[in-house]
């Protein structure tokens, strides 16, 4: 099993512009979900799945879109990159929300100019 | 809402000593976990353990173990014979069990700097 993959490792990007980070798992988990990680801040949910074609908000949605066409994947989307966007994103997943331990993907390293 | 503290931002041990990282956390439900990752300079997030706040043994992996006070809502990580690989920021993290509150919610970390 590779677990939770990410990608890319590392992007930059210019204000307005839009991006999609790819998170990709075999394990076939239920659950799925992104997490922005920034200085002092831990790391704080952005939008979570619990199956395909099912998707909610988590603490800090604004800014960020998903969608989970199928078990294996769950993308998240950019939709007008600004500078307040600048952090360290990381996917995670589990067999259910709430009842298992997540497995974390290395992260992606996203810059805003 | 939940809420986990860590209120040591920084820590420093020797090697070969022991050392305990502290996290509190607020809640009004019952049954939960508690977790305890590490995050080295590589970024990956690594689970270090895991404790079901219905158990009232305390979690150990080799090296590391915790002291789960379940009514004073603490949870502190135990490192015993301290490791240079044991560098890293430790999170601690809290899961309330099953629904749609099962996400986690993470304290602010720990950087642990182990020295020779």
């Amino acid at each position: 099993n590779a677990g939770v993959t990410q990608t890319p490792k590392f992007q930059v990007l210019k204000t307005g512009q839009s991006m999609t980070l790819q998170c990709a798992q075999d394990m076939n988990h239920e659950y799925m979900s992104w997490y922005r990680q920034d200085p002092g801040m831990g790391l704080r949910l952005i939008h979570y799945s619990v199956g395909a074609g099912i998707t909610d908000q988590g603490e800090v949605p604004n800014g960020y879109n998903v969608s989970r066409s199928t078990t294996e994947d769950f993308p998240l989307r950019l939709l007008s990159a600004a500078p307040s966007q600048t952090s360290v994103y990381f996917c995670a997943s589990s067999y259910g929300l709430g009842t298992d331990t997540q497995y974390f993907g290395p992260g992606t390293r996203l810059t805003v100019l | 809402a939940q809420t986990v503290t860590q209120s040591q931002p920084e820590m420093s041990v020797q090697e070969a000593e022991t050392v305990t990282l502290s996290c509190t956390y607020d809640t009004s439900e019952n049954n939960y976990y508690l977790f305890w990752y590490k995050q080295p300079p590589s970024r990956q997030m690594i689970l270090v353990i895991r404790q079901e706040a219905y158990k009232q043994q305390n979690a150990t992996e080799n090296r590391f173990s915790v002291n789960f006070q379940k009514a004073a809502k603490s949870f502190s990580l135990k490192i015993s014979d301290s490791q240079l690989g044991d560098t890293a920021m430790y999170f601690c993290a809290f899961m309330n069990y099953g629904g749609s509150q099962g996400n986690l919610i993470f304290g602010k970390g720990t950087k642990l700097s182990v020295k020779p």
